[in-house]
């Protein structure tokens, strides 16, 4: 099956720091990522869809200049946030798509990336 | 805009036993309904997804689940829990343009 990989799995920053999470398609080459947000026992909260070579698109609520996504190539796709603060915390999930880069297509997941700003 | 509720946040089941997993969902559109599980500090699994073809539609490790329209729902079960089913399940719900999953039930296998 498909495989999604993310870097770091854990990242422990100081406030005010920026720090980027790598995601990436191993064995396909995904048109579209998808960027999620999980607080701890809740759900997952969709950020942002990214679209290789094009700017993403923010989830309402979401702020671009925060969290900015650039999908340089069919198999990755970054996540930065940028001058990160405590309610930053989260654990972050990126996945990805092969086919018409809709949210209904099957979507592979990465292990996700839990970021803890001190 | 859609939205999915998952009742009861924590299920524990005998291992062996039925596993039933619940789901239901507000769309204004035909939905396209999906079960993710996902295991601790790990990213999500498809286990199955709907759209719009067979009601009853079934997933990998032996999981089903029927999309009952008048019910609104789309409940997740298995006919007899394993070990190694204990994870978080996830219930979303998409239209074209967005996915909102549910709160998330865990599920706990008791030996």
């Amino acid at each position: 099956g498909a495989v999604v990989s993310q870097h770091p799995s854990r990242v422990i920053c100081k406030s005010g720091t920026s720090v980027k999470i790598e995601c990436r398609s191993l064995d396909f080459q995904a048109t579209t990522m998808f960027w999620y947000r999980q607080f701890p026992k809740q759900s997952l909260m969709l950020m942002a869809t990214s679209n290789e070579g094009s700017k993403a698109t923010y989830e309402q609520g979401v702020e671009k200049d925060k969290f900015l996504i650039n999908h340089a190539s069919l198999t990755l796709s970054t996540l930065t946030v940028t001058s990160a603060h405590p309610e930053d915390s989260s654990f972050y999930i990126c996945s990805a798509t092969t086919d018409s880069g809709t949210v209904q297509e099957t979507q592979y997941f990465g292990p996700g990336t839990r970021l803890l700003v001190l | 805009a859609q939205s999915v509720t998952q009742l009861g946040s924590h299920v524990s089941v005998s291992e062996g036993a039925l596993v039933l997993l619940r789901c239901n969902y507000s769309s204004s559109v035909p939905p396209y309904l999906f079960w993710y599980v996902q295991y601790p500090n790990q990213g999500l699994q498809l286990l199955l997804k709907y759209t719009s073809a067979a009601t009853l539609v079934k997933g990998i490790n032996g999981f089903e689940a029927e999309f009952k329209k008048s019910e609104t729902s789309f409940h997740l079960t298995k006919p007899s829990a394993h070990m190694s089913d204990a994870a978080e399940y996830f219930c979303a719900v998409s239209d074209l343009n967005d996915m909102r999953f549910g709160a998330g039930t865990r599920l706990t296998v008791k030996p």
